[in-house]
């Protein structure tokens, strides 16, 4: 059964570096998310990407980040100067989005741990 | 605003007995609904989803929701919990007022069977 595959599974970093966090979605999706889980909170919505750009974003995902899609099968999210709360469990899903989007299911990857120090 | 609640932090089961999850939601429109499972040290896994049609919906492992539209409610059900069903489980609502993309998800409620 096809997976949304997610590397590395844990990133440590010191705060103010870069990271850039790895998916590859199921191969014949068509959207692309990112989403986060702070320690004990809830999951929380960052980004949704189609036909090579954002189609919608949150608060949450403020200039400090960006997403790629550098190839055919890789799906970026980049945080450019990680702060201690950028903490988190960050995943990547991604839905067929060929007919009605917002009946897709999403499918999650099993996700990164960032670790900012 | 979209929102979706589930009241219980944990729920303790015996192996064999009936199990319920509950989940209430808020949506102006139509909801799209969804339950997700986290098992330790994985991603989050799709059980089932609500639509349109049927107002119980049958997913995988043996689970099933019930939704009731007078009470804003998509319960997760199981008429016999086994041990390995322990794990985080998440109700989520599609958000259509943004878009149609992001899910809003609850807070999560800890499913605990004991044998």
């Amino acid at each position: 059964e096809p997976e949304v595959t997610q590397t590395p599974s844990h990133q440590v970093t010191q705060m103010g570096q870069e990271v850039i966090l790895r998916c590859v979605p199921i191969s014949n999706h068509l959207y692309f998310y990112w989403y986060r889980q702070i320690l004990g909170q809830k999951v929380e919505f960052l980004v949704s990407f189609y036909n090579n750009e954002i189609s919608e974003k949150s608060e949450i995902f403020d200039d400090q980040f960006s997403v790629e899609r550098p190839d055919g099968s890789n799906f970026t999210l980049k945080i450019r100067s990680t702060k201690l709360e950028d903490s988190a469990m960050y995943f990547c899903a991604s839905s067929e989005g060929v007919l009605a989007a917002s009946s897709d299911t999403q499918y999650f990857g099993p996700g990164t741990r960032l670790t900012v120090l | 605003a979209q929102s979706v609640a589930q009241p219980e932090d944990q729920v303790n089961v015996a192996e064999g007995n009936p199990l319920t999850v509950k989940c209430t939601y808020s949506v102006s429109g139509n909801p799209y609904l969804f339950w997700y499972v986290q098992y330790p040290n994985r991603g989050l896994q799709f059980l089932l989803k609500y639509i349109t049609g049927d107002n119980l919906v049958k997913g995988s492992y043996g689970f099933e929701a019930e939704f009731n539209k007078s009470q804003t409610s998509f319960h997760l059900k199981k008429p016999s919990a086994l041990v390995s069903d322990s794990a985080l489980y998440f109700c989520a609502v599609r958000d259509l007022s943004g878009g149609y993309n992001k899910l809003i998800f609850g807070a999560g409620t800890r499913l605990a069977v004991h044998p």
